[in-house]
C-alpha cells in the first residue's frame, strides 16, 4: 500500500547548520515522483523540490537537497545553512504515475515540525 | 509556477452556516484539488476538480457537505454546509502545473474556525 512515513514529529537545528529530515516511502510502482513542502505558521504550503524515481541525480534547489536512496526507499530532505526562516512543518509527498485523470493523487506524511535555534 | 489567490484567508462563522472558499489561478489548468487539514494533522483531499465534469469525492467526503464547483480552468470553489465545530481546519486547493514533473502548487489557505 502507498504509505509515507515521517518519524520526526520535531527537530532542532541551530542557525547555520545543516540539518536532515527523514521521508520513507513504501510502493510496489516503479515510476513515482517524491515531494518535500514547507508549511510556516501562516498556513500557506510552499514546493520546495522534487526528485522523479528515475532521476540518477539527487535532487538541489537552492539550499534544498533531496538524499535520494532508491533501495532503501527514502528521500531524505537535507537544508544546509538553516536560516530562522526555516522554522515550519516540513511535509514528505508521493505520487505513483501510472494514475492518470482524478486518481493523480498525492499521498502525505504527518510531517516533521522544524525550529531553528538562533 | 502558477499564482494561486486563495479567499477568504481565514473566517470566524457559527454553527450552522456555510462558506464559500475561492480559489483563482493566473494560468488555465486541468486539474484542481481542495484539501482539509486538521489542526496539527496532516493534509487530508476532499476532492479532485476538474473543469467540465463533476468533482471526485474521496471516501468520507460527500457533495452535500462539501459542493465544489469548477466553471472554467482558472477558478473553483469550495462550500463548506451547514458547519460544525469540527468543521474548523485549513482548508487549501491546488492545481496542478502540467510538466516534466507535474508539481502541485498551493494556495494559501483559508483558516476556517467555527464556533
Amino acid at each position: 500500500a502507498q504509505k509515507i512515513t515521517q518519524t520526526q514529529p520535531g527537530m532542532f537545528v541551530q542557525e547555520k547548520e545543516a540539518v536532515t529530515l527523514d521521508c520513507t516511502y513504501d510502493t510496489s510502482d516503479q515510476s513515482y515522483g517524491l515531494f518535500w513542502y514547507k508549511q510556516p505558521s501562516s498556513g500557506e504550503m510552499i514546493f520546495l523540490i522534487y526528485q522523479g524515481s528515475y532521476d540518477e541525480q539527487n535532487a538541489t534547489e537552492g539550499r534544498y537537497s533531496l538524499n535520494f536512496q532508491k533501495a532503501r526507499k527514502s528521500a531524505n530532505l537535507v537544508i544546509s545553512a538553516s536560516q530562522l526562516g526555516d522554522s515550519a512543518m516540513y511535509f514528505c509527498a508521493m505520487r505513483e504515475e501510472r494514475f492518470a485523470g482524478n486518481n493523480r493523487k498525492l499521498i502525505w506524511g504527518l510531517g516533521t515540525s522544524l525550529a531553528v535555534n538562533p | 509556477s502558477a499564482v494561486i489567490s486563495q479567499k477568504p484567508s481565514r473566517d470566524i462563522c457559527q454553527r450552522g452556516t456555510s462558506l464559500t472558499i475561492q480559489c483563482q489561478v493566473d494560468s488555465q489548468v486541468t486539474m484542481m484539488f481542495w484539501y482539509r487539514q486538521q489542526p496539527g494533522q496532516s493534509l487530508t483531499l476532499i476532492a479532485t476538480a476538474n473543469q467540465g465534469s463533476e468533482a471526485t469525492y474521496e471516501s468520507g467526503f460527500v457533495i452535500d457537505k462539501f459542493p465544489i464547483s469548477r466553471p472554467n480552468l482558472t477558478f473553483s470553489t469550495l462550500t463548506v454546509s451547514n458547519m460544525s465545530p469540527e468543521d474548523s481546519s485549513i482548508y487549501l486547493c491546488s492545481v496542478e502545473e502540467r510538466g516534466a514533473k507535474n508539481i502541485q502548487y498551493f494556495g494559501a489557505g483559508t483558516r476556517l474556525s467555527v464556533l
